[in-house]
């Protein structure tokens, strides 16, 4: 079984310019979630989806950030401008809701440093 | 707010050393805890718990849930280099809405086994 996908798996980049991250989850899985890990805050969530709609974005640091889910098998994340402070590896994750069950299982992560 | 509290930070023992590690919560509504260990890459998923007082266990590592006291413990025994990582502790309410596996995490404990 293929488990979540991203790309890219490293990204360096100037400020100021746009980065979008990618995600596929797992086939069949209903819930997709971004999270950041920095080492000051550790993992954090960023923002979710249900379904292909999302349920909750006050995660998202601001408006640099937006996420998009097209499609049950596709998520991006965009950051523009990217700042330095942006710099972190991030996490998709996904899940199939099902009471009890709905473990979240983690992609690769996207390492991200913007200088 | 939701929040989820890890201790120790840090851990240094020897192989052969038993560990525990240790998770406080507050949260509104719970409806499960999970652990994960993150090594280099993503968090993988070791544990969920939802009663209390009813331990997991797979191979060396086991858990169990006190949901009077809102806490929950990570048990390692007969360490080995291979049990060095972080582990992640994290707490799923139980939303009005839906269940929809928002999951709060804590900072983490990173765990170093000597040889």
């Amino acid at each position: 079984d293929a488990g979540v996908i991203q790309s890219p798996r490293h990204e360096v980049t100037e400020m100021g310019q746009e980065v979008t991250l990618r995600c596929k989850p797992i086939s069949g899985h209903n819930s997709l979630f971004w999270y950041r890990q920095t080492m000051m805050r550790g993992l954090e969530l960023l923002i979710y989806f249900n379904n292909n709609v999302p349920i909750d974005d006050s995660g998202m640091p601001e408006d640099r950030f937006s996420a998009k889910m097209p499609n049950a098998s596709f998520s991006t994340l965009k950051i523009q401008p990217s700042e330095p402070r942006d710099s972190a590896v991030y996490f998709c994750a996904s899940s199939f809701e099902l009471a009890g069950t709905d473990t979240q299982y983690f992609g690769p992560g996207t390492r991200l440093t913007v200088l | 707010e939701d929040k989820v509290v890890q201790s120790p930070l840090s851990l240094v023992v020897h192989e052969g050393d038993t560990v525990t590690l240790n998770c406080s919560y507050e949260v509104t509504n719970f409806r499960s805890l999970l652990w994960y260990k993150q090594e280099k890459k993503a968090p993988t998923f070791l544990f969920m718990l939802t009663s209390s007082g009813i331990e997991k266990k797979s191979g060396r590592l086991s858990s169990i849930l006190d949901k009077k006291e809102l806490f929950s413990i990570l048990n390692i025994t007969a360490t080995q280099t291979g049990d060095s990582a972080i582990y992640l502790c994290a707490v799923e309410p139980r939303t009005l809405l839906s269940t929809l596996g928002r999951l709060y995490f804590g900072r983490g404990t990173q765990l170093t086994v000597w040889p």
